[in-house]
């Protein structure tokens, strides 16, 4: 079967400091990868996906940066947080293009 | 632009049924899915509907019409383990999620 894996659950970083998330995917290959962002009593924001190696999309400007070194990892990194890049994030994944989203279990980052 | 629209929030009392709307106006269609999560938590599946009728899984439904781009989310004989917040998201003509808001369910005993 296949599972998702999200690192680190919770996550407390100072403003500027750098970020780096990682999330694993097992029992499948060459996933649709996605990292959304949630704030709080918000809907989910699509930050990031990815059809292959190497293959990102973005679909909002900021200053976060995702990367696909392998077929099944994806990592979202920042080399400076904001304030503004607390929230709740969440990596998932698809098989096809028309079957469900599944997620991990996302990371609150608290950035202060 | 893509949109779609879902209540805020809805209050419920244990037991009874409650019935969650969901419309959408996207480019292209190629289904629907009901997804629920609890505070702090990752999204769940519930339900995926790509053609018009009802479907039934246990307590859960869920309605779609294409042509008036609308779809709910029945809930039977509620629990109070229900109270989480319920998201609609469609598969656009490019096979992307566009994701509703979500609508909080709250449980009254």
């Amino acid at each position: 079967s296949q599972t998702i894996h999200q690192w680190p659950a919770t996550l407390v970083q100072p403003v500027g400091s750098p970020l780096s998330l990682e999330c694993t995917v097992e029992g499948t290959s060459n996933p649709n990868l996605y990292w959304y962002r949630q704030a709080a009593g918000r809907g989910l924001q699509l930050l990031f996906y990815s059809v292959g190696i190497g293959q990102i999309s973005s679909e909002v400007p900021q200053n976060l940066s995702a990367s696909r070194p392998q077929d099944r990892q994806f990592i979202l990194s920042s080399k400076k947080l904001l304030l503004s890049d607390s929230g709740f994030y969440l990596c998932a994944w698809r098989d096809r293009e028309n079957t469900e989203a599944f997620f991990g279990q996302g990371t609150r980052l608290t950035v202060v | 632009g893509q949109n779609i629209d879902q209540p805020t929030e809805m209050t419920a009392t244990e037991g009874a049924i409650v019935q969650i709307n969901c419309t959408y106006q996207t480019s292209g269609f190629n289904g629907l899915f009901w997804y629920q999560q609890h505070a702090g938590e990752a999204p769940t599946f519930l339900s995926y509907n790509v053609l018009d009728g009802l479907e039934e899984k246990g307590r859960f439904s869920s309605f779609l019409s294409r042509s008036k781009g609308y779809s709910y989310l029945l809930l039977k004989e509620l629990q109070m383990k229900d109270s989480a917040s319920y998201l609609c998201a469609v598969i656009d003509s490019n096979y992307q999620l566009i994701w509703g808001a979500g609508t909080k369910l709250i449980i009254k005993p």
